[in-house]
């Protein structure tokens, strides 16, 4: 079946460890995003890109990283930088023209 | 910087009732916008709005989108408790980063029986 998978879907890091979220899709869509919810919050865009090897920060890149070697993946790294970094990450993507976005499960980072 | 802000951020209501949820915006080069329902985890889509004064419909939800003045309503009517969720306004530029897709911070609504 078509779809994006998050993994994993509950993670717990130590304060100042780097951690990475993964994110797969499988429906050939170009573009991919992060977004970071608080409580309250809504979403709120982390990275995005449009191709392969090419990305953007959106609104809250500080402390974190991302990469883009296969058009399938789109793995965010969290840094040891990221003030705040307990959160719910959610994934998603899209196509190239002005569709919607489908959405991963989402993970729900926990650092203690 | 584009900005979505959606109104209220928070509403109760009875079964039955109607509601209306807003959504105002300012986006450099508009393209569509979008509204999704999150209950759990994954957002689920809803609407996509291109043009103005076209009302988009599903069953009890319907929305329209203004782009004179910058803003969509969501209309639900004969609220269920199965309607609770945050509702999720997200608008996309056709700029240069023309993927670009900004949400605003949801409105909670939690329907009572």
């Amino acid at each position: 079946d078509g779809g994006i998978t998050q993994s994993p879907k509950y993670l717990f890091r130590k304060e100042g460890q780097n951690v990475t979220l993964s994110c797969e899709q499988n429906l050939n869509h170009d573009a991919m995003y992060w977004y970071r919810q608080d409580p309250g919050q809504g979403l709120r865009l982390i990275y995005y890109s449009q191709i392969v090897n090419d990305f953007q920060k959106g609104d809250i890149a500080e402390g974190y990283s991302v990469s883009r070697e296969k058009k399938e993946s789109f793995p965010l790294t969290v840094t040891s930088a990221q003030k705040n970094p307990t959160a719910f990450y959610l994934c998603a993507s899209s196509t190239r023209v002005s569709t919607e976005a489908f959405f991963g499960q989402g993970t729900r980072l926990t650092v203690v | 910087e584009d900005k979505v802000v959606q109104s209220p951020l928070s509403l109760v209501v009875h079964e039955g009732d109607t509601v209306t949820l807003n959504c105002s915006y300012e986006v450099t080069n508009f393209r569509s916008l979008l509204w999704y329902k999150q209950e759990k985890k994954a957002p689920t889509f809803l609407f996509m709005l291109t043009s103005s004064g076209i009302e988009k419909k599903s069953g009890r939800l319907s929305s329209i989108l203004d782009k004179k003045e910058l803003f969509s309503i969501l209309n639900i009517t004969a609220t269920q408790t199965g309607d609770s969720a945050i509702y999720l306004c997200a608008v996309r530029n056709s700029g240069g980063s023309n993927y670009k897709l900004t949400f605003g911070k949801g409105t909670l609504l939690t329907v009572n029986p």
